[in-house]
C-alpha cells in the first residue's frame, strides 16, 4: 500500500530534550516536506526536500533541522524543543511537475 | 512575501445549496492545490491546478484557477453532509517549491 508513515504519532516531552520525528514514504517520491498545523494558522511549511541531499527552508524553519540521506526518509529533528513547538506535525511527499502531495497521519507533539 | 487568503474561514450551509470558497494569493504562481481535511485526520489532495483557466471537477466539487486575478475558487454544488470538512488551498511560491497554505475554510453542512 502506498503510504507516508510518521513515528511517533503522539509525543509528550520536556523543554530542551532532543527528539526526532521520522517520516518514510514507499512511493519513490522525490519531493518531501514537513508542516506544522496550529489552530487559526493553517499549515505552515517547515522544510522541504527536492531529492536526496537537497533540502531547503520553508516558512518557519527556526528551531528545526532535517536531513535527506535516503530518498524514502525525511526525519525532522528538534535539537532543543520549546513549548512554542507544541503542534501537530505532518510529513508529505510528492512527485512529478505538480508536486501533488500525499500526507502522513500526523504527529501530535507536546513540549512542557 | 507570498500570502494566501481564503474566504470565508467558516461556512455553515444547508444541504442542497451551492456555494463557493475563494482563494486569493499575492504573487505570481501557476500551481495551486486544494486539500480536504476531516476532523482529527490528515490531508487529502483534491485538485491540482497548473495553468490559467484550469478547471477540474470531482463529484459535487469544482475548482478553477485564474492566474491573472490570482484567484482560485472551489465551488460546491448541491451540498451534502459528507462534504463537511476543512478545505485548504495552497500555492507554490514562484516555482521554487516552497508551499504556502491558506488558513482553511471550515465547512459545516447541515442535514
Amino acid at each position: 500500500e502506498a503510504q507516508v508513515t510518521q513515528n511517533p504519532r503522539y509525543l509528550i516531552t520536556v523543554t530542551g530534550k532532543k527528539l526526532t520525528v521520522t517520516c518514510s514514504q514507499n512511493m519513490n517520491h522525490e519531493y518531501m516536506s514537513w508542516y506544522r498545523q496550529d489552530p487559526g494558522l493553517g499549515l505552515r511549511q517547515i522544510y522541504y526536500s527536492m531529492n536526496v541531499e537537497v533540502t531547503d527552508k520553508g516558512d518557519v524553519p527556526e528551531g528545526y533541522k532535517v536531513s535527506r540521506k535516503e530518498k524514502r526518509n525525511f526525519p525532522l529533528i528538534l535539537e532543543s524543543p520549546s513549548p512554542n513547538q507544541t503542534s501537530l506535525y505532518f510529513c508529505a511527499s510528492g512527485t512529478g511537475t505538480a508536486y501533488e502531495q500525499y500526507f502522513g497521519p500526523g504527529t501530535r507533539l507536546t513540549v512542557t | 512575501e507570498l500570502k494566501v487568503e481564503q474566504n470565508p474561514l467558516f461556512l455553515s450551509m444547508q444541504e442542497g445549496k451551492n456555494y463557493t470558497i475563494y482563494c486569493n494569493y499575492s504573487t505570481t504562481s501557476d500551481r495551486l492545490y486544494w486539500y480536504r481535511q476531516d476532523p482529527g485526520k490528515s490531508l487529502e489532495s483534491l485538485f491540482v491546478l497548473l495553468s490559467n483557466g484550469a478547471v477540474k471537477q470531482e463529484g459535487r466539487l469544482m475548482a478553477s484557477l485564474d492566474t491573472k486575478a490570482r484567484l482560485s475558487t472551489l465551488h460546491i454544488t448541491a451540498a451534502v453532509h459528507d462534504l463537511s470538512a476543512t478545505y485548504f488551498c495552497a500555492v507554490d511560491m514562484n516555482r521554487d517549491d516552497k508551499i504556502i497554505f491558506g488558513k482553511g475554510t471550515r465547512l459545516h453542512i447541515l442535514p
